[in-house]
């Protein structure tokens, strides 16, 4: 199984960028890579998505390395709101997401 | 929208005792999904329904069993429960199992075993 490495945890103060690494040395040409997080005591919501190219939404930038061994999450301007454990995740050609223990951003005022 | 529902969203049960955790979903989504978190631990997969009148097993069914009643629900019986199964459930939906389809979850049932 492709696995993911990422820091156990950020700090950032507000309105800064935040730039989170992952690592995936072992991703398949087919293998798309997810971003969820989990504000606390919630259930963990979507993010971001890419296969090859850099991506963009509302929520956060995701950068691919040209070979897509590693990838960076950015959220432009960190807000309170913002604190949360990050999940960097390869979708297996399949219906799973595994979870591993992500990267805890704390966000300070 | 509501998403994805859970009840009850707290339960304390004794060792041996059982119950259900259900689940509803109002997206019209094909597949279903349970996972536990443990404490300082990303989610682990119990089962899934990939379309309704199916089940299957994740990383961790033992000791849990599902019933995708129809579209919108998918619940999770605990038998007899154990400590061990001290952990906070999360069901969740997703349109299908395409690679990029976005997975939605539900608030969380936190169950605590005795």
């Amino acid at each position: 199984d492709a696995k993911t490495t990422q820091p156990n945890s950020m700090e950032s103060n507000e309105e800064e960028p935040v730039h989170l690494p992952c690592n995936h040395s072992t991703i398949s040409g087919t293998d798309y890579i997810h971003w969820y997080r989990q504000l606390p005591s919630q259930g963990p919501e979507y993010v971001i998505h890419g296969l090859t190219s850099n991506v963009n939404n509302r929520m956060a930038s995701l950068a691919i390395a040209e070979d897509r061994k590693s990838s960076t999450l950015i959220l432009h301007r960190a807000t309170l709101r913002d604190a949360a454990v990050y999940y960097c995740i390869l979708r297996e050609n399949d219906y799973k997401l595994s979870f591993g223990a992500g990267t805890t951003v704390t966000v300070r005022a | 929208n509501a998403g994805v529902t859970q009840t009850p969203k707290f339960q304390v049960l004794k060792t041996g005792q059982s119950m259900t955790l259900q689940c509803a979903q109002d997206m019209n989504h094909n597949s279903m999904y349970w996972y536990r978190q443990d404490p300082g631990m990303g989610l682990r997969l119990i089962y899934y329904s990939a379309s309704e009148g199916t089940t299957d097993k994740g990383e961790v069914p033992n000791g849990y069993n599902v019933s995708r009643l129809n579209k919108r629900e998918f619940s999770l019986r605990l038998e007899s429960a154990a400590p061990s199964q001290t952990s906070v459930y999360f069901c969740a939906s997703t349109p299908g199992l395409a690679d990029t389809d976005t997975q939605y979850f539900g608030p969380g049932t936190r169950l605590t075993v005795l």
